[in-house]
């Protein structure tokens, strides 16, 4: 298995829901991230776990709580989100936290929309 | 701070011209450099590593230090080239160890 796997590919909530984005890979990867993208921007940097520890926040809001419950998977947990937060969420994974080895290998997304 | 810059946001070439996407970066320590792809509908696709100085779907790259740069490279464009590049440095040390920072992306597109 090669593959970055997200659940759901879109998501439709309110701005008072709690929903989770989930993230799962079986490639024996230490390194996990989350990535926010907008349309025709690049992904920005939102959160890196590395060996099931968070290692960066690049600031994110506090309605976004990451969770990385083994090495396998990543969770994103979504509360309070405002429509600006509108946007395709990136999960990758690397082999070890610089993707020296075999680079990043990256999700298909979840298509965020807030109502 | 680490900085990726592409300077062209659009480029269009002809099928079986040569293409090159420029790409320079800003980074303190000895960076580690990616070529991404992006078609249509498909999720981010690794194209080139600066540390495997492999060729794949006919594209290389090179990094050249003095002018940091890491600029990809194909002889002859094809129109299943058209997509997003994104050029990205990772940082190997410090508080950023393992972010992954993307310049603005390039769209290419091949005619026919």
């Amino acid at each position: 298995d090669t593959e970055v796997t997200q659940t759901p590919k879109h998501l439709v909530m309110g701005m008072t829901n709690k929903k989770s984005l989930k993230c799962e890979q079986h490639m024996g990867h230490r390194a996990m991230y989350w990535y926010k993208q907008k349309a025709k921007k690049p992904p920005e940097l939102m959160f890196v776990y590395s060996y099931e520890k968070l290692s960066i926040n690049e600031s994110v809001p506090s309605r976004f709580s990451p969770e990385c419950p083994n090495s396998s998977l990543l969770n994103l947990h979504l509360h309070a989100l405002q429509p600006e937060d509108s946007a395709l969420y990136l999960c990758a994974s690397s082999q070890v936290p610089t993707g020296e080895s075999y680079g990043y290998t990256f999700g298909s997304g979840t298509r965020l929309t807030v109502v | 701070a680490q900085r990726v810059t592409q300077p062209e946001k659009l480029l269009s070439v002809f099928k079986g011209a040569p293409v090159e996407l420029k790409c320079n970066y800003s980074y303190s320590g000895s960076p580690e450099l990616f070529w991404y792809v992006q078609y249509s509908r498909q999720r981010l696709q690794l194209l080139l590593r600066h540390i495997s100085r492999e060729s794949i779907k006919g594209f290389t790259a090179d990094l050249n230090k003095g002018e940091t740069s890491f600029h990809l490279k194909k002889p002859f464009a094809q129109e299943e080239d058209s997509a997003m590049y994104y050029c990205a440095l990772s940082n190997a040390g410090g508080t950023s160890y393992g972010k992954l920072t993307f310049g603005q992306g390039t769209i290419l597109t091949v005619h026919p």
